[in-house]
């Protein structure tokens, strides 16, 4: 009954070698997360998607894009990755609330990204 | 920003000891606070929202507007606590940053 399901698990990767991480959910959440979480360091968000629309955090890499094409899935793309890219990559999903109250976060269990 | 701390890194108790860990927040207006915990090799997870006021696992979290904290307790821990965990604003919000977290280790 996996709910949040990220593939790869482990993705090994050539400095400089665009990567496509992928997410998908059963959840049917209208808010898609992307986390960067280094070792011994708190997840740090990229960017969300509420619905369709793309919300980017300000020190977010020009090298970090991602796409929605539908409510279940949600692709990381790291454009050209360089050895500080090397992380756990983690997705998240909750659904916004429209009583005005927020609802928790669903999360994968990460895809680790290896850079060489 | 929305922040919240978490001033210690690392927290070591007995079993059976009370735990407390601690998170403060940094932001006006009415706070909406979680608590996510990360066992060994297992996915990151809600364990306590303040808006619902209810114990999991033992562990409880009271917000605390006049000293702008949301700290974890427990009265008695136990080995299967150990893990980490972090304190988090609502998701969606300006500036969402998780807090640094807290190692909790328990000691047989």
């Amino acid at each position: 009954d996996a709910m949040v399901i990220q593939n790869p698990r482990y993705q090994v990767t050539q400095f400089g070698k665009p990567v496509t991480l992928s997410c998908s959910q059963t959840l049917n959440h209208n808010v898609m997360y992307w986390y960067q979480q280094k070792s011994s360091q708190a997840p740090k968000l990229l960017f969300h998607y509420y619905d369709k629309d793309f919300n980017n955090e300000a020190d977010t890499p020009d090298n970090f894009q991602s796409r929605r094409p539908n409510t279940s899935f949600c692709f990381l793309d790291i454009r050209s990755p360089g050895l500080g890219d090397a992380a756990m990559y983690l997705c998240a999903t909750s659904r916004e609330g429209t009583s005005g109250s927020y609802n928790e976060q669903f999360f994968g269990p990460g895809t680790r990204l290896t850079v060489l | 920003a929305q922040r919240v701390t978490q001033p210690e890194k690392l927290l070591s108790v007995f079993k059976g000891a009370p735990v407390e860990l601690k998170c403060n927040y940094s932001y006006s207006g009415s706070p909406e606070l979680f608590w996510y915990v990360q066992y060994s090799r297992q996915r990151l997870q809600l364990l306590l929202r303040h808006i619902s006021r209810e114990s999991i696992k033992g562990f409880t979290a009271d917000l605390n507007k006049g000293e702008t904290s949301f700290h974890l307790k427990k009265p008695f821990a136990q080995e299967e606590d150990s893990a980490m965990y972090y304190c988090a604003p609502p998701p969606g919000t300006y500036k969402y940053i998780f807090g640094t977290g807290t190692r909790l280790k328990v000691l047989a």
